[in-house]
């Protein structure tokens, strides 16, 4: 079964701390792997998207790492701010364009 | 770049009515996505289309659902005789033809309620 699993379910840290929230996924073929990120009654914006032979994409503060040989993928988030409390999902897709998504970490920064 | 359109923000209707929402995805992008989210989940994908033609429905998108992309712009996706468990954030998204590693753009949904 296509399956794409986040961990932990929710985080909280200080403003300033680094974090690194997971993606196990069992999805097959796989096409790329997506982190989107998702404010509170907004849509997901994506951050980064990595390809089968990429092992890291970086995008500002938010570094993905990928491994295809054990389907697992990080985000770290560097420096964290305020503004990053959300919710962050992890995205997998085939050879279609039919992705999988995972239920996302919520991710809450206080000051 | 406008973004993704959605309409209305939000939609509160009694149960057993029909509810009809609208997206109009960024202009040049021929590739359009609906999902649904409910909360604390990830969004569900429900149907895609490629211009005008719906080329994937899940098997979440009950008789109850239909969406079109009449002129392959923008997209209603209606609901019929609307159940509690319809309750949920309906999201839309777009992404351009030919490379599948584009990122999806995302609008911010409707949010439907059902009493």
């Amino acid at each position: 079964k296509n399956q794409v699993e986040q961990s932990p379910q929710s985080l909280i840290i200080l403003e300033g701390k680094n974090c690194t929230l997971q993606c196990n996924y069992t999805v097959s073929p796989f096409s790329n792997l997506r982190w989107y990120k998702q404010d509170t009654g907004r849509g997901p914006v994506s951050l980064t998207i990595m390809t089968f032979s990429e092992n890291t994409k970086s995008n500002g503060r938010y570094t993905a790492t990928l491994d295809a040989d054990t389907k697992q993928s990080s985000l770290h988030i560097t420096a964290s701010q305020l503004s990053d409390s959300a919710s962050y999902i992890c995205v997998v897709s085939r050879g279609s364009y039919i992705p999988t998504f995972g239920r996302g970490t919520s991710l809450i920064v206080h000051p | 770049d406008t973004g993704v359109s959605q309409n209305p923000r939000h939609k509160i209707t009694k149960r057993g009515q029909n509810v009809t929402f609208r997206c109009d995805p960024i202009s040049e992008h021929n590739r359009l996505y609906w999902y649904r989210q409910t909360l604390g989940q990830g969004p569900e994908f429900l149907t895609y289309f490629q211009n005008e033609a719906q080329l994937e429905k899940s098997r979440l998108l009950s008789d109850r659902f239909s969406a079109e992309r009449p002129k392959g712009s923008f997209s209603t996706l209606e609901i019929q005789r609307t159940e509690q468990g319809d309750s949920a954030m309906y999201l839309c998204a777009s992404s351009p033809e030919g490379d599948s590693n584009q990122p999806q753009h995302f609008g911010d949904g409707t949010r439907l309620s059902i009493l």
